[in-house]
This record gives C-alpha cells, structure tokens and sequence, in this order.
C-alpha cells in the first residue's frame, strides 16, 4: 500500500506571496491532519479534516487554511507569506478519528521564504 | 492546555540501554505515540499506549502510567542507526496530537 504522498517536496517562495501545498493520504484513510515543524518550536498542529470538514484547528493565524476533498486528499494554503513561514509541513492521515488510530506522517513539503 | 516535557539531548552507547522519559498534561487524554524522527525525514510510527504498563515491540519498549501523566521508551541493543530524535505525543479527545519538543538521541560507537 502506498504512504503518504505530498508535492511539492520543496518549495522557494518570496515575502506576501501565496502557497499551496498538497497532501495525497494512504489509501482508505479519511482523516488527514497537517503540521508545521520549525527549529524552535517542534511539530505544531494546524489543522486536521476529516469526511471534507475541518475537525480540530490549531493556533495559528487565518492566513492558514485547508480544505479536504471527495477522495480524501487534502489540500493547505498560506497567503501573505512572512519569513517565520519558512518550515517543514507534515501532513499524516489516519482511518478515522478514533482514539486509537495511529497518524502515518508523509515526507513533507520543505518551505524557504525570502 | 497541554504541556509536554522530555529531555533535550541524550548520549548513549552502541549495544547499550536509553529511557527516553516523557511527562504531559492534557485534557481528554486518549492514548499517548512514540514517533521516530531521523534529521531531514519525516516522523515514523513507534508505538501507542493507551492502557497503563508496558508496550514491548523488538527493541523497543513503550510504558505509560495515566495517573502520572509519564510514559518512557526504552531502546535495548542501541545500534548507531538509532541516532535520531523520538518524539511523545499524547492524543486529546477527537484526533489532536500535541508533540513534545522531541528528544534527539546520539549513539557513540
């Protein structure tokens, strides 16, 4: 079964611009969540959807968004980009939102802002 | 809230033991993840406990006291490709994990 896919891996973009990061989940799987993971602050959850409804939103600003669709892949956005963007997003998917299913993480999606 | 708290940094030998110890706060507990993190790579499943005691997979061990709100890994036989940082991970109600600062593990041979 294949893993988590996401594209692109790496990606350069500039101060105020936008991005649009993809995230395809293992097959099955419904619940797909998305990190951001800096130096300095560790992994920190962003946002997770399940069944094209976000579920659980993290502390971060309204510039972060993300939509799931039909087949489950899932989509995040970031706009007015600033240099503190400049990270690794991680999205894992899960098969549902049970407690007890184990989020598998994707390879990531590497983030430089000028 | 939640709070996480695991060591830094740690040091061991090849062939030896490490506890990776983790203590958390959370609401709505619902299980606690181990993940491994090798640098530049994505985090990767390790264990999962949501029962108190002792989880053991090969190598690795995984125990979890809720009353506590501590749960350690234990890596037995260290080999130098464990050189990496593990990550705690305690679940709340619903789907949310809340990941430690993470501890990165440096095996000498």
């Amino acid at each position: 079964k294949a893993g988590v896919t996401q594209t692109p891996r790496y990606l350069i973009k500039t101060r105020g611009q936008q991005v649009t990061l993809s995230c395809s989940p293992i097959s099955g799987h419904r619940s797909v969540s998305w990190y951001q993971q800096t130096p300095g602050q560790g992994l920190q959850f962003l946002f997770e959807y399940f069944s094209e409804t976000q579920r659980n939103k993290g502390n971060f600003p309204g510039r972060f968004s993300g939509r799931q669709f039909s087949n489950s892949r899932s989509e995040m956005n970031v706009s007015t980009l600033e240099l503190g963007d400049s990270a690794l997003y991680l999205c894992a998917s899960s098969l549902s939102t049970s407690g007890t299913d184990t989020q598998y993480f994707g390879p990531g999606t590497r983030l430089t802002v000028l | 809230g939640q709070n996480i708290d695991q060591p830094t940094e740690m040091t061991a030998t090849e062939g030896a033991i490490v506890q990776i110890n983790c203590t958390y706060q959370t609401s709505g507990f619902n299980g606690l993840f181990w993940y491994q993190q090798h640098a530049g790579e994505a985090p990767t499943f390790l264990s999962y406990n949501v029962l108190d005691g002792l989880e053991e997979k090969g190598r690795f061990s995984s125990f979890l006291s809720r009353s506590k709100g501590y749960s350690y890994l234990l890596l037995k036989e260290l080999q130098m490709k464990d050189s990496a940082s593990y990550l705690c991970a305690p679940k709340n109600a619903g789907n949310m994990l809340t990941f430690g600062g993470g501890t990165r593990l440096m095996v000498k041979p």
